[in-house]
């Protein structure tokens, strides 16, 4: 079965600095997708990143990149220059063939401070 | 932009009890997904739903539960008997597609069965 696994429950970073979380999963899949949602307070979920397994090359969204180590199994994101409003939970999580049948991770609270 | 939306914010209801969670997904979506958040847990896929029909469910989607389109708007989440158990934030989310196409979450539905 497919685990997904934050070690981090909380970061706390100061604004306009970097933090990166941490993500690793397990699975016997060679084909397979990897994501980043975003929890604000308002609880909505919002897609941040997806990265595709076969791709090598790691995935960008302006501050937000992701270091893809297949071999190794870790999907970390990394939020450079950070805002106040990325204040928010992230959850990392992993799919299949199917796009919606998504499994998270625990989620790790970041605080970005002032 | 166009959101998914959830009603209520927060239900609370009595054990035993049946409750339907209501979502309107985004208009132009075909494919429909519940997934649940018990409290301090992760966030668990129940089911999706295409072509009025559920094309892949988890084991937590027992018979208590059933998912249902009722109009061309609509989506919901019924628990027929409702166990102290079932307190959880339920989340709806919609896709243009099963791939290639991001999950958009509504707020979330907190529900209290007491």
């Amino acid at each position: 079965a497919q685990t997904v696994t934050q070690s981090q429950p909380e970061m706390s970073v100061q604004e306009a600095e970097t933090v990166t979380l941490s993500c690793t999963y397990d699975t016997s899949e060679n084909n397979y997708y990897l994501f980043w949602y975003k929890q604000p307070p308002s609880r909505q979920m919002i897609l941040v990143i997806r990265q595709e397994a076969y791709k090598q090359q790691n995935a960008t969204e302006n501050r937000f990149s992701v270091n893809f180590q297949k071999a190794a199994k870790s999907f970390s994101l990394k939020i450079s220059d950070s805002q106040l409003g990325d204040t928010a939970m992230y959850f990392c999580a992993y799919s299949t063939d199917s796009w919606g049948k998504l499994q998270f991770g625990a989620g790790t609270q970041v605080v970005v401070t002032p | 932009e166009p959101e998914v939306t959830q009603t209520p914010s927060h239900q609370v209801t009595q054990m035993g009890q049946e409750v339907i969670l209501r979502c309107v997904p985004i208009s132009n979506h075909l494919y429909f997904y519940w997934y649940r958040q018990i409290l301090g847990q992760k966030v668990e896929f129940l089911v999706s739903f295409y072509n009025n029909e559920i094309s892949e469910k988890s084991e937590i989607f027992d018979d208590q539960f059933s998912v249902e389109r009722p109009d061309g708007s609509n989506f919901t989440l019924k628990i027929r008997s409702t166990k102290l158990e079932d307190s959880a934030m339920y989340f709806c989310a919609s896709s243009e597609g099963p791939r290639d196409s991001p999950l958009h979450f509504g707020n979330g539905t907190r529900l209290t069965v007491t």
